[in-house]
């Protein structure tokens, strides 16, 4: 089955700066990759997803790139702020269910 | 505004105790999940369902059992608590249609075995 690696755990930055979170998985046949962004006490929420037939997407100050052959994808986010401190997921899509990654907690400082 | 509401957001059991987390979803969705979320391990898939009266394990299923009897309703089970299964649980659904994939998260229940 699929298996999703997300690189770092922690991320520390300072506002204004950008922020990169990696992931890499398995299974060439997983064609959705979703990012999760979760914030603290609640439920994790979709920001931005990429389909295996996409090579960027972006909205607003965050971005998502695939790259196939090497099976990885990553989250971009430029102009941070103190709002974006949070645990951030990537995961992708095995058959009818999502594999996760370990999670990254971004820290903004002010 | 979609929802996916989970009975309990706090929840103290002692071992041994069957435990019932209950999970409801108002947007129709076929598929319905059940994660486990810990420090460094991410979210876990423990079972899924793709429709009533169907379940699938996922990828850490000992020691849980699920039950769909309504569409909009997914139950995890936990037969016989123990300390180990300490943790943060969340509900997810989703659609089958291709096009809207998202899958929608509960609030999370945060669960103790003592």
């Amino acid at each position: 089955g699929e298996n999703v690696e997300q690189h770092p755990s922690t991320l520390s930055v300072q506002e204004g700066d950008s922020a990169v979170i990696k992931c890499t998985y398995s299974d060439s046949a997983s064609n959705y990759f979703p990012w999760y962004k979760q914030e603290l006490g609640k439920g994790p929420q979709l920001i931005i997803d990429i389909r295996s037939n996409v090579g960027e997407k972006k909205d607003q100050r965050i971005a998502v790139t695939l790259n196939k052959t090497a099976k990885h994808f990553s989250l971009h986010i430029t102009e941070t702020q103190p709002e974006d401190s949070a645990v951030y997921f990537c995961a992708a899509r095995d058959t009818d269910k999502l594999i996760f990654g370990t999670g990254t907690r971004l820290q903004v400082f002010p | 505004d979609v929802k996916v509401t989970q009975s309990s957001r706090y929840l103290v059991k002692r071992t041994g105790e069957k435990v019932f987390l209950e999970c409801v979803q108002d947007m129709d969705h076929e598929n319905m999940f059940w994660y486990r979320q810990d420090p460094g391990l991410g979210l876990r898939l423990i079972y899924f369902s793709y429709d009533v009266k169907m379940k699938e394990k996922g990828d850490i299923p000992e020691g849980y059992s699920v039950s769909r009897e309504k569409k909009e309703r997914f139950s995890l089970i936990l037969e016989s608590a123990s300390t180990n299964q300490t943790s943060m649980y969340l509900c997810a659904s989703s659609s089958i249609d291709g096009s809207r994939t998202e899958a929608f998260f509960g609030q999370g229940t945060r669960l103790t075995v003592v």
